[in-house]
């Protein structure tokens, strides 16, 4: 099992230009979540995807839009990209009632200039 | 005032030393407590986890939680090089499809030889 993956590794973006990070897992999770971290400031969630077919703020959703596009994949968008935005972007999934565990990717890491 | 506070380090301590990792909270409802550790340009992974108060040992850590006074600890004993990394606190007030992470800031390790 590959377990949570996510696509690129690394992305360089514009002010103003749009992106959509892939994030996909393997383990048939019910929940998905995107967390972006940043200096001094932890793991803060963007959105999250409690089962397939819903998605729901989190603390820090403006700027992005989500898509549960299926139980496996959960994709989050930057439609106008900030420099606000340069970050390192975490997916995670959830099991139904294993506990509060959550399995993570292996981040993003985005800048935008 | 954030809800989950947890100092940034960095901690330096020698191999072999016992090293004690805290975060206090405020949020009373939370009663499911995670320790992360994040290696460096790597995602967190689960490292212990409790429920309510107590103590959990598993193996050189220990996880302790009271939450009278709203404060958990992760406890290294016979610290390794192996163990530098980042630990992150992480809580919640409930399981299920729709619960979400607290997480701390996280503690940067270093453990030297």
């Amino acid at each position: 099992n590959a377990g949570v993956t996510q696509t690129p590794k690394f992305q360089v973006l514009k002010t103003g230009q749009s992106m959509t990070l892939q994030c996909a897992q393997d383990m048939n999770h019910n929940s998905m979540y995107w967390y972006r971290q940043d200096p001094g400031m932890g793991l803060r969630l963007i959105y999250y995807s409690a089962s397939e077919g819903t998605t729901d703020k989190g603390e820090v959703p403006n700027g992005y839009n989500v898509s549960r596009l299926n139980k496996r994949e959960f994709s989050l968008r930057l439609e106008s990209a900030a420099p606000s935005q340069t970050s390192v972007y975490f997916c995670a999934s959830k099991a139904r009632d294993l506990y509060n565990e959550q399995f993570f990717g292996p981040g993003t890491r985005l800048t935008v200039l | 005032q954030k809800e989950v506070e947890q100092d940034p380090g960095p901690l330096s301590v020698p191999e072999g030393a016992i090293v004690s990792l805290n975060c206090t909270y405020s949020n009373s409802a939370f009663q499911y407590f995670m320790w992360y550790r994040q290696y460096s340009r790597k995602g967190p992974e689960l490292l212990m986890y409790t429920y309510s108060s107590g103590n959990k040992e598993d193996g050189r850590f220990t996880a302790q939680v009271d939450k009278s006074s709203k404060y958990i600890s992760l406890f290294i004993r016979d610290s390794q090089p192996s163990d530098s990394a980042t630990y992150l606190c992480a809580m919640s007030a409930r399981t299920g499809t729709a619960s979400k992470l607290t997480f701390g800031t996280g503690t940067r390790l270093q453990v030297t030889l």
